[in-house]
């Protein structure tokens, strides 16, 4: 059974941290890997995506990096800001005709000033 | 449009009531997701739609449930005699192929309370 874990379940860091967000998954045979945030009561922004070929992405103060053979992937917030607190999420669409992403259950950040 | 976009955003309706649900995915995207995300919990699979292909319809709690997707485009959510456990936020996704190889982009979702 595909499953995709997210440690830890909340996180709360005061402004400026650098910080590390885990994701792990049960099949090493992923296509890709996604990482969403989601703000209260909105829906999910797609903040990277890893194509399986790939050992990082990055996006300004984020950086995403995807390591197969061990199931993990992380989300690395540098210098965070109080506008980074959300929950942020990663999903996998697994092999073996599955095309639905998996997703965690979340990290719920707060960055307090 | 420039995203997904889901309507109405708030939804409230009686216990026993039909209710639809509409997602407009970006335009040119082929495949089309619905999930589910109950107050506290992870988003749950509901069904799955690529292109003209039969849809994956494994997610689907029950038969009340449908879902379609007319034109390859626009695609509609149906609770039938909806339940006060079916009180969630569906939200819909599309994707420009598979998600096996492209990124999800979802919407803002519909809050459904059922009283």
């Amino acid at each position: 059974k595909q499953e995709v874990t997210q440690i830890p379940a909340a996180l709360s860091v005061p402004e400026g941290e650098n910080l590390v967000l885990n994701c792990s998954f049960t099949d090493s045979a992923i296509y890709n890997l996604q990482w969403f945030r989601q703000d209260p009561g909105k829906g999910l922004t797609s903040l990277l995506l890893i194509q399986s070929s790939q050992r990082e992405q990055t996006s300004g103060r984020l950086n995403a990096s995807l390591d197969k053979s061990s199931g993990r992937s992380t989300l690395y917030i540098a210098a965070s800001q109080p506008g980074d607190s959300a929950t942020y999420l990663c999903a996998a669409p697994f092999s073996g005709g599955y095309n639905k992403l998996i997703f965690g259950a979340g990290t719920r950040l707060a960055v307090h000033p | 449009g420039a995203g997904v976009s889901q309507s109405p955003s708030n939804k409230v309706t009686e216990k026993g009531k039909d209710v639809e649900l509409r997602c407009d995915p970006i335009s040119g995207h082929t495949a089309l997701y619905w999930y589910r995300q109950s107050l506290g919990q992870g988003l749950e699979f509901l069904i799955y739609f690529q292109g003209n292909s039969a849809p994956d319809k494994s997610g689907l709690p029950s038969d009340r449930f449908s879902a379609e997707r007319t034109g390859g485009s626009v695609s509609t959510l149906t609770i039938q005699r909806t339940q006060q456990e079916d009180s969630a936020v569906y939200l819909c996704a599309s994707s420009l192929a598979s998600a096996l190889n492209t990124e999800a982009f979802f919407g803002q979702g519909t809050r459904l309370t059922v009283v």
